[in-house]
């Protein structure tokens, strides 16, 4: 069975410091890897996804996430976040018809 | 163009009673996806519909949940005697074709089971 583990529940950051999310699966095939955000009072809605190909995915509102297949882990990344960002982060892993989440980042900028 | 919508957004009901939540699509997905997401934790799969079939019931907890997708569009979670734990926000999502495609999300409806 696939999972996904998030290992920060809770992050606090200022308005411009770098972001870094980690996100670790434990599946061996081949997988389908995404990152969905949910803005407070918004649905759930993608931030950027890997297929295949260049290990290094860009996404929206300047995300950008990195596959590392060694160590089974796809981790989000911003140089420079906004209070804009204040959200929730999922990352998941699709395989097979069925999507995997993991619990969840919740992340807050302070002006 | 409109996009997944969920009905009702909100639902109390009593322990024992049954619930159903409704799901409309975007126009033209044909791969339409139960989700149910408890507090502090991410969205868990329970189906998923590829047209009107449901290619993937695997997640459904037990046999007091069922889901239909009579049309191949529109899809119905039914919960039979309701429990307090599944007391949850139960999230739609549909994609173009299924597969890996993007998945677009409802915005949820959440049951409170009292």
């Amino acid at each position: 069975a696939q999972s996904v583990s998030q290992h920060n529940h809770h992050v606090i950051l200022s308005e411009a410091a770098s972001l870094e999310l980690g996100c670790n699966y434990s599946y061996g095939g081949t997988v389908n890897l995404f990152w969905y955000v949910q803005y407070p009072g918004q649905h759930l809605q993608l931030l950027l996804k890997y297929f295949s190909g260049d290990p290094l995915v860009k996404g929206i509102k300047g995300f950008e996430a990195e596959f590392i297949k060694s160590k089974f882990s796809f981790n989000l990344r911003k140089p420079s976040v906004q209070w804009s960002d204040t959200a929730e982060y999922f990352c998941a892993v699709y395989n097979a018809g069925k999507s995997t989440f993991g619990d969840g980042t919740t992340l807050t900028v302070k002006p | 163009g409109a996009g997944v919508s969920q009905t009702p957004s909100n639902k109390v009901t009593e322990k024992g009673k049954y619930v159903e939540l409704r799901c409309d699509p975007i126009s033209g997905h044909t791969a339409l996806y139960w989700y149910r997401q408890s507090l502090g934790q991410g969205p868990e799969f329970l189906i998923y519909f590829q047209g009107t079939g449901a290619a993937d019931d695997s997640g459904l907890p037990n046999d007091r949940f069922f889901a239909v997708r009579p049309e191949g569009s529109v899809s119905t979670l039914k919960i039979q005697r309701t429990e307090r734990g599944d007391s949850a926000v139960y999230l739609c999502a549909s994609s173009s074709v299924g597969g890996s495609d993007t998945q677009y999300f409802g915005p949820g409806t959440r049951l409170t089971v009292l």
